[in-house]
């Protein structure tokens, strides 16, 4: 246990589908991250946060929507998904974005499919 | 972008020594992490390098040379429960983490 879960574990959506991914951490942390690991590929991070303020969006397509209602809460809202969008989606958090020596704590990950 | 690369997979037999390399080529440097991630499972953080040197922790050793671009992760007396996927991740000079695609370890008997 790393202290970051993440609901559902896996999800399957059709493309016309809108669904959301929730991550909790329960690590006092004030930064979260969104990322996507697709098979052998680097991991892309897609969203930051940072006590409640996105300070980061890599160029994401705005299917995906995130939400930061708390610095303990993420969520990833999804709609109108594409098959390419079919990844292990992992959230993270660490104590502060910007701090030199920054741990990021992973969630065991959203498997998602698209069909 | 970041430019991380490190081996897709290496194989080794139980009780041996294994090297994964990482070279990087940042904008800025703020450190180094290694973080081993079982298949279906959160990566998990072990280790650290921001100074030049190795770094030992138990059976794991990460190594660093920022003059160079370049670290492994050393893995010693191999156990079956090291079969993973080894990340490099690079933190630049704007504090942004980026990861390699990962080295995957198969420990054979």
């Amino acid at each position: 246990e790393t202290g970051v879960t993440q609901t559902p574990r896996h999800l399957v959506m059709g493309m016309t589908n809108k669904k959301s991914l929730k991550c909790e951490q329960h690590l006092g942390h004030n930064a979260m991250y969104w990322y996507k690991q697709s098979a052998k590929k680097p991991l892309e991070l897609m969203f930051v946060y940072n006590f409640k303020e996105q300070t980061e969006n890599n160029s994401v397509p705005s299917r995906f929507s995130p939400e930061c209602p708390n610095s303990s809460h993420l969520f990833l809202h999804l709609h109108t998904l594409q098959p390419e969008d079919s990844a292990l989606y992992l959230c993270a958090s660490s104590q502060d974005e910007g701090e030199v020596y920054n741990e990021q704590f992973f969630g065991p990950g959203t498997r998602l499919t698209v069909l | 972008g970041q430019n991380i690369d490190q081996p897709t997979e290496m194989t080794a037999t139980e009780g041996a020594i294994v090297q994964i390399n990482c070279t990087y080529q940042t904008s800025g440097f703020n450190g180094l992490f290694w973080y081993q991630q079982h298949a279906g499972e959160a990566p998990t953080f072990l280790s650290y390098n921001v100074l030049d040197g190795l770094e030992e922790k138990g059976r794991f050793s990460s190594f660093l040379s920022r003059s160079k671009g370049y670290s492994y992760l050393l893995l010693k007396e191999l156990q079956m429960k090291d079969s993973a996927s080894y990340l490099c991740a690079v933190r630049d000079g704007d504090y942004k983490l980026s990861f390699g695609a990962g080295t995957t370890v198969t420990v054979r008997a």
